[in-house]
Parts: structure tokens; sequence; C-alpha cells
């Protein structure tokens, strides 16, 4: 297995544009999770999926974030503008089961200037 | 504030020797999860811990859990050079949260 993939590895862009981060999750995976981590505030839950329904989103710190998992093997993460402040590496992870071992992907670094 | 809080927040020993990381947590959980974070890398899952469960053993691994003092410990034994990492503890309560790390230095 390939395990979790997401693209791009790394984005730079400027205020205002639109930012979408893909996630591919581990096939037979029902649970996907997106986090942010920066030095400030390490590493933060955004969102989580179990069986592509978002369960909790509390995490999700503006309406400028949204995240949709149209199936079970792909979700989109989206910030619409984006701001300087929300430059971070973005990860995405699954897991069989909502409180089982996570399996990272290698992260999305975004830049935006 | 977080669920999950590493301490200490960076530790350097030599290689050989041995680390001991410590998480404490404020509320229930269903269990306790302990990861590796290589620079630049996604998060590598290392253990987990039950509730209901004291002690686990993975490898070079031992991980503790006191529910009554809402701590777990993480101990490296024998570390080489190649554990150099940032391990965070994830608690599994009513929601997921992951603690701020603790950044460990072996050095050869």
């Amino acid at each position: 297995d390939a395990g979790v993939i997401q693209s791009p590895r790394h984005e730079v862009t400027e205020m205002g544009q639109e930012v979408t981060l893909r996630c591919k999750p581990i096939s037979g995976h029902n649970s996907l999770f997106w986090y942010r981590q920066t030095m400030m505030r390490g590493l933060e839950l955004l969102i989580y999926f179990n069986n592509n329904v978002p369960i909790d989103d509390s995490g999700m710190p503006e309406d400028r974030f949204s995240a949709k998992m149209p199936n079970a093997s792909f979700s989109t993460l989206k910030i619409q503008p984006s701001e300087p402040r929300d430059s971070a590496v973005y990860f995405c992870a699954s897991s069989l089961g909502t409180g089982n071992e996570q399996f990272f992907g290698p992260g999305t670094r975004l830049t935006v200037l | 504030s977080q669920q999950g809080e590493e301490d200490p927040q960076a530790l350097s020993i030599q290689e050989g020797e041995n680390a001991t990381m410590n998480c404490s947590y404020k509320t229930s959980i269903n269990n306790l999860q302990w990861y590796r974070q290589n620079s630049g890398r996604g998060l590598v899952h290392l253990i987990l811990i039950r509730s209901n469960e004291r002690e686990k053993h993975s490898g070079r691994l031992r991980v503790t859990l006191d529910t009554s003092k809402k701590s777990s410990s993480l101990l490296i034994t024998a570390s080489r050079a190649a554990d150099t990492a940032s391990y965070f503890c994830a608690t599994r309560g009513q929601n997921f949260v992951f603690g701020p790390g603790t950044r460990l230095s072996v050095l050869p």
C-alpha cells in the first residue's frame, strides 16, 4: 500500500487566493483526519470524518476553511480566501476506526505570501 | 488548554542512555497513543495503550499509563542517534488531541 497520499507537497500562493489540499487515505480505512502544524500552535486537529461524514469540525479556524469527503478514497481541504497566517504544514491521516492508530501522510507545506 | 502535554519540552542524551518522556492529560480517555515525528515528515505511530492497561512494551519502547494520575510515560531504552525526533502523546477521549511534543536529541 502506498500509504496516505497528499498533494501538493508544497504550495506557495498569494494572499486572497483559493487553496485546495488533497488527500487519498489508505484503502479500507474509514476515518480521515485533517491537521495543521505550526511552531506556535503545534499540531491541531481541524476536522475528522467517519465513513465520509464530518464528525467534529470544531477545530476549523474560520469559515474560510472547508473540508469535504465525497467518497471513501478522497478528501479536500479548501481555504478561501487564504491569508498569511494560514501558512503551516497540513497533514491528512487515516485510520480504521476513529480511536485507533492513525497513519499520516507526508503533509502539504503551505506558504501564503 | 490542551488535553495532552508532554514534558520535558526538549531532552538531550548520549547514545546508549535511556530517554523518558512524560505526558499528562486532563479528562478521561479511551486510549493514549505515542507518535514520533522526524523533521519535515508526517507522524508515525509507535504504540497505543488502552485505559484498562498499565504497561505496554514494543521493542525498545516501554509505555506506562496511570489513569489515577492522568499521566503516561514513554521510555526508550539504549537510545540511538536515529531516535532523534519529536515525540507526541495523543489522547482519545471525547475527541482526539495531540500534545505539544518532546524534542529528543540523541548525541553519538
